[in-house]
Formats: structure tokens, C-alpha cells, sequence
């Protein structure tokens, strides 16, 4: 089927606002990851949901950040009050339970915040 | 000191050089390592994962890591201008994966 798709692809938004960020994952695969891509910072992890287990969101850098996954299918994440520092690659990622090695990426969402 | 270090590069080489691409870690725990390739403006693809020390070989592509010593790499043969991207290296465990900063490589014809 279809891998990991990614809405928006792009998204401009001013400091302060509000914005959501979605993710489809590749059916069947239980396991869904968010992570940042800053220039010059490499891949930072955000948030990792398996199953219906309570989501791992050590590395959402402060409250203003939040993630949800319905239906162990579709997630969104959340960012409130954007600062500019929050501009970045946005990228999700899943794979199937226990294959952690094994993630397929999303195309990602390029946020810019003015 | 980051979990997982990787020269960012740029890195350039002539169409048909073989290419070494390195990365060291820190974390004992790592029980997996990835390399990924990503294109421009595209999410990373995986290219190749271990679970051991020694040489895993797809194609044009091997993957080494020694736990010993904690060192990572890859080894592109007879590259390609189409290997052009940048080079994610990854170390993991549980579930949870830690990216070195990418080494970004070209591949002039």
C-alpha cells in the first residue's frame, strides 16, 4: 500500500499561532514516531506512540508541543504560540511492533513561522 | 557529548570512487544500527540496518559496526551520481532511535 504520507508539505505561519500537523501512517503499522529536523541539529525525537500504550513524549521540547494519535491509526501534532525557533522539518515515521529499526518516513512538513 | 557522532561533511568524490562514511556512539545499549538516506526536501529511506558487530553487504552498500570500539560505517562502491544525499547514521534500542547529524555527500560525474 501507500507509505507514510504528510499534511501540508508546507506551512507558513506567524509567531504565535497555532498549527497542526498531520500524519497518516502505513496501514497495520502500530508504532508511530515524530521527530524534528532542524538545520544544523540532525534528527530530534519528539513523541512515540505504540499501540494503546500511554504515548512516550520525553522529547517534546516544552508544553507549548502536543501529539495525539486516533484510533491507533492518523496523529496530529500540535504546536501552540509557534516561535520562530520552531521553524523546522517536521517528519513522522512508523513501523510494525517491536521493529523499531525498521522505520518508514513520511515526506515531512516544512514549517516556517515568521 | 552526543549519543551519536557523525562528521556533517560536505563530502565530495568522483563518479566511481568507493566512499566511507562514519559515525561513533556512546550508548552501550544500542542493540540496532541504521543507516538512512535522504534525498533533498525528502523524508529519509532506510537503506540498511544490523543488529552485530561486523559487515553487512547490499549491493553496493556495506554496513559495518564494531560495539567494541563503538565505530559505525558505510561503505559505498563504485558510487554513483545518484548517491548524491545526506547520510544518516543511527544507533537504538526499544524502540527508540538516536540520529547522528547526517554527512552530507556528492557525487560529481
Amino acid at each position: 500500500g501507500a507509505g507514510v504520507s504528510q499534511s501540508p508539505s508546507n506551512k507558513v505561519t506567524e509567531k504565535g499561532k497555532d498549527v497542526e500537523l498531520r500524519c497518516d501512517p502505513i496501514s497495520g503499522h502500530t508504532a508511530l514516531y515524530w521527530y524534528r529536523q532542524s538545520l544544523g541539529q540532525g534528527l530530534e525525537f519528539l513523541i512515540y506512540f505504540q499501540g494503546n500504550s500511554a504515548p512516550d513524549k520525553s522529547g517534546l521540547p516544552s508544553d507549548r508541543f502536543s501529539a495525539e494519535r486516533t484510533g491507533g491509526s492518523v496523529s496530529t501534532l500540535t504546536i501552540q504560540r509557534t516561535q520562530q525557533e520552531d521553524s523546522a522539518v517536521y517528519l513522522c515515521a512508523s513501523c510494525l511492533a517491536g521493529a523499531g529499526e525498521t522505520q518508514y518516513f513520511g515526506p515531512g512538513t516544512r514549517l516556517l513561522v515568521l | 557529548q552526543k549519543e551519536v557522532e557523525q562528521d556533517p561533511g560536505p563530502l565530495s568524490v568522483p563518479e566511481g570512487a568507493i566512499v566511507s562514511l562514519n559515525c561513533t556512539y556512546s550508548n552501550s545499549a544500542f542493540q540496532y544500527f541504521m543507516w538512512y538516506r535522504q534525498y533533498s526536501r525528502k523524508g529519509p529511506e532506510l537503506l540498511m540496518y544490523t543488529y552485530s558487530s561486523g559487515n553487512k553487504e547490499d549491493g553496493r552498500f556495506t554496513a559495518q559496526v564494531d560495539k567494541s570500539s563503538k565505530y559505525i560505517s558505510l561503505f559505498i562502491r563504485d558510487s554513483q551520481p545518484s548517491d548524491s544525499a545526506t547520510y544518516l547514521c543511527s544507533g537504538g534500542s526499544q524502540g527508540n532511535l538516536i540520529f547522528g547529524k547526517g554527512t552530507k555527500l556528492s557525487v560529481k560525474p
